[in-house]
């Protein structure tokens, strides 16, 4: 199966700052790649996404950038709000029979400090 | 439109003991998929069904688990006999078919405590 891996896999910065958080991924058929927010208690929710033809994508504060070559992509968060606080997980996906086939990454917790 | 649905909602059961865990996809999604969470780590996946078949069950981690989707509607993933490595967060997520895009979307989750 696909080897997914996320750096880094904790992250603090202050209220106001940015977050990168960077997937690696291996399967090189991988053509979809997105992002899932998940709150304590909750469930992973889809925050943007990307497939392989486009290189960066972005809205409002959140923006995903993938570089299909080196198999990898990255989620950006500007001007980062408490509410922002959250596990954040990749899932790189590629098709596989009358669906994709997801693997999910080892998460991210991102706190945002007041 | 309702989301994915999940039963139940958290069990405590007996080392030995069966499980069974429900999951309604939303309507008119032929995907149905199963992970599950472990406490401070990656969501792992389990399986894959198109329809009523199995596509990937390559995540399953023993013959304990055995999943269903009868009629290609709702899922069933049993767990029997459960035992403590078996704790988690089962989590089952829908999508449409091939023609329908690739989002998946999440059930609250099936918070599964055997002690």
């Amino acid at each position: 199966g696909e080897n997914v891996e996320q750096h880094p896999s904790t992250l603090s910065v202050q209220e106001g700052d940015s977050a990168v958080i960077k997937c690696t991924y291996s399967d090189s058929a991988s053509n979809y790649f997105p992002w899932y927010k998940q709150e304590l208690g909750k469930r992973p929710q889809l925050i943007i996404d990307i497939r392989s033809n486009v290189g960066e994508k972005k809205d409002q504060r959140i923006a995903v950038t993938l570089n299909k070559t080196a198999k990898h992509f990255s989620l950006h968060i500007t001007e980062t709000q408490p509410e922002d606080s959250a596990v954040y997980f990749c899932a790189p996906a590629r098709r596989m029979g009358g669906g994709n086939q997801f693997y999910f990454g080892t998460g991210t917790s991102l706190t945002v400090i007041p | 439109e309702a989301g994915v649905t999940q039963f139940p909602s958290h069990s405590v059961i007996e080392k030995g003991q069966t499980v069974t865990l429900r999951c309604d996809p939303i309507s008119g999604h032929d995907n149905l998929y199963w992970y599950r969470r472990v406490m401070g780590k990656e969501i792992k996946f389990l399986l894959h069904f198109v329809k009523e078949s199995k596509q990937d069950e390559s995540g399953m981690p023993n013959n304990r688990f055995l999943a269903e989707r009868t009629g290609g509607t709702y899922s069933t993933l049993k767990v029997q006999p459960a035992e403590l490595e078996d704790s988690g967060v089962y989590f089952c997520a829908s999508s449409q078919g091939a023609l329908g895009g690739n989002t998946i979307y999440f059930g609250e989750g099936s918070w599964l405590t055997v002690v």
